[in-house]
């Protein structure tokens, strides 16, 4: 079984400043990462996942995130941002094999808030 | 045009009446999932299928059932609603692999 702690509830920062949302996961089994996007009163976007390869994932839109599977972790950071960039950000995991393929476990999201 | 679609999006209803919440999708995908989002809570998986003659119960399961009528339709329904279950309900596919869900609008129920 997965699980995710996303350790922030709500972040407040100024246009223009770095952020970093941060995300553990626990799992028995490999692991598929992802970051999806909440805008207000709107669906998830998927905004970045990370399931092989170069640890280091990126975003269209400036955010990056990487696996740190010795520290379990998949933070989720943008060097500088934007008002645009206020919403809800969720941490979700899955196992990359098996049953627990597919099936998502989501944090419990964190609210950034950019303030001009 | 949307490729996972919600209908309704919105709905209000009274304690002990059963409605339905409808997902399409036109994206292909065989998996299909029914979550509720709660403030604080995140996301909490309700059911999934993997194909039409596949069904399966996630972590909060009691009090809904699903009907898969179609690899493109996948519906939650509330045979008698209670007001705890006022929440946000988003419908989510995927393709075979399942690496990646794409989420539908979402529908705010709330039960008076």
């Amino acid at each position: 079984a997965q699980s995710v702690t996303q350790l922030d509830s709500q972040v407040p920062v100024f246009e223009e400043a770095p952020v970093e949302l941060r995300c553990n996961y626990s799992s028995s089994v490999s692991v598929y990462l992802f970051w999806y996007v909440q805008y207000p009163n709107q669906g998830l976007q998927l905004l970045l996942k990370y399931l092989s390869g170069s640890t280091l994932v990126e975003s269209i839109n400036g955010f990056e995130a990487e696996f740190n599977k010795s520290q379990t972790s998949f933070h989720l950071r943008k060097p500088s941002v934007h008002i645009s960039d206020t919403a809800e950000y969720f941490c979700a995991v899955s196992g990359s094999y098996g049953g627990s393929q597919g099936n998502l476990i989501f944090g419990k999201g964190t609210k950034l808030s950019v303030k001009p | 045009d949307a490729d996972v679609t919600q209908t309704p999006r919105n709905r209000i209803t009274k304690t002990g009446k059963r409605i339905m919440l409808e997902c399409s999708q036109t994206k292909g995908h065989d998996r299909m999932y029914w979550y509720r989002q709660d403030p604080g809570l995140g996301l909490r998986l309700i059911y999934y299928s993997f194909d039409v003659k596949d069904i399966n119960k996630g972590e909060i399961s009691d009090g809904y059932s699903v009907s898969r009528q179609a690899q493109a339709k996948f519906s939650l329904s509330l045979e008698s609603a209670i007001p705890n279950q006022t929440a946000l309900y988003f419908c989510a596919t995927a393709g075979t692999g399942g690496e990646t869900q794409y989420f539908g609008p979402g529908t705010r129920l709330l039960v008076l």
